[in-house]
C-alpha cells in the first residue's frame, strides 16, 4: 500500500521562503506511470490545486502561484518537494502530497506568521 | 484560469438520491476535462471517489457513480448514508492544470 508523508516546518515568516517535502513509501517515485500532487486548502477554506509532477521533472504549476513555486523530485530518496517563495498569510494552509490524486498524504498545517 | 461551480450546499434523506454537478466557465463539461469527484469529511484528508468521470477508486463504495449530465459532470449518490455527509469537491483539468471547483457540503437528514 502506498503512503505519503509530509514534513516541514509548521512556522514560516513572511517574505521567507515556505519548503515541504513528501516521503513516499510502499511505491517507487520513478514510476512513469505517476505523477506527484500538491494541494493545500487555506483554514475554512476549499482546496486549492497547486501543481504536479512527474519523476523526471515535467511539471505544470496553477498560474496564479507559478510564479512562486519551485517542486522537485529526489528518486534516491523516494520524495518530491515543495518550495512557496516570497510567503504572505494568505499561504497559510494544510498542504496535502498525493500521488496523483488517489493516495494522499494526512496534510500538514504551515502557519505565515512573524 | 477557468473557473469551476459547485452546488454550495445540498440535503439528502438517508436512504435517498442526490445528484452533484459540476459545471466549467470555458464551456460545456467533457470526459476531455477527466473529472475528478473528491470527499473530504471534517479533519481528514480527501480521498478520490471518482475518476476520469466514471472510474471508480477501488474503495468507492458502490452507491456513488459519476458521468455526464448535460453541459456538466454530475456524482450521484444512490441510497445516502450518515456517513456521506462531508464536503465534496470536483475537479476539472484543463490542458494539464487542474481546477477545483467550490465545493458542495452535503448534510444526510
Amino acid at each position: 500500500q502506498v503512503q505519503l508523508q509530509e514534513s516541514g516546518p509548521g512556522l514560516v515568516k513572511p517574505s521567507q521562503t515556505l519548503s515541504l517535502t513528501c516521503t513516499v513509501s510502499g511505491g517507487s517515485i520513478s514510476s512513469g506511470a505517476y505523477y506527484w500532487t500538491w494541494i493545500r486548502q487555506r483554514p475554512g477554506k476549499g482546496l486549492e490545486w497547486i501543481g504536479y509532477t512527474y519523476y523526471n521533472g515535467r511539471a505544470y504549476y496553477n498560474p496564479s502561484l507559478r510564479s512562486r513555486i519551485t517542486t522537485s523530485v529526489d528518486t534516491s530518496k523516494n520524495q518530491f518537494s515543495l518550495q512557496v517563495n516570497s510567503v504572505t498569510a494568505a499561504d497559510t494552509a494544510v498542504y496535502y502530497c498525493a500521488r496523483g490524486l488517489m493516495y494522499w498524504g494526512q496534510g500538514t498545517l504551515v502557519t505565515v506568521s512573524s | 484560469q477557468a473557473v469551476v461551480t459547485q452546488e454550495p450546499s445540498l440535503t439528502v434523506s438517508p436512504g435517498g438520491t442526490v445528484t452533484l454537478t459540476c459545471a466549467s466557465s470555458t464551456g460545456a463539461v467533457s470526459s476531455g476535462h477527466y473529472p475528478h469527484w473528491l470527499q473530504q469529511k471534517p479533519g481528514q484528508a480527501p480521498r478520490t471517489l471518482i475518476y476520469d468521470t466514471t472510474k471508480k477508486h477501488s474503495e468507492t463504495p458502490a452507491r456513488f457513480s459519476g458521468s455526464l449530465l448535460g453541459a456538466k459532470a454530475a456524482l450521484t449518490l444512490s441510497g445516502a448514508q450518515p456517513e456521506d455527509e462531508a464536503e465534496y469537491y470536483c475537479l476539472l483539468s484543463y490542458s494539464g492544470a487542474r481546477v477545483f471547483g467550490g465545493g458542495t457540503k452535503l448534510t444526510v437528514l
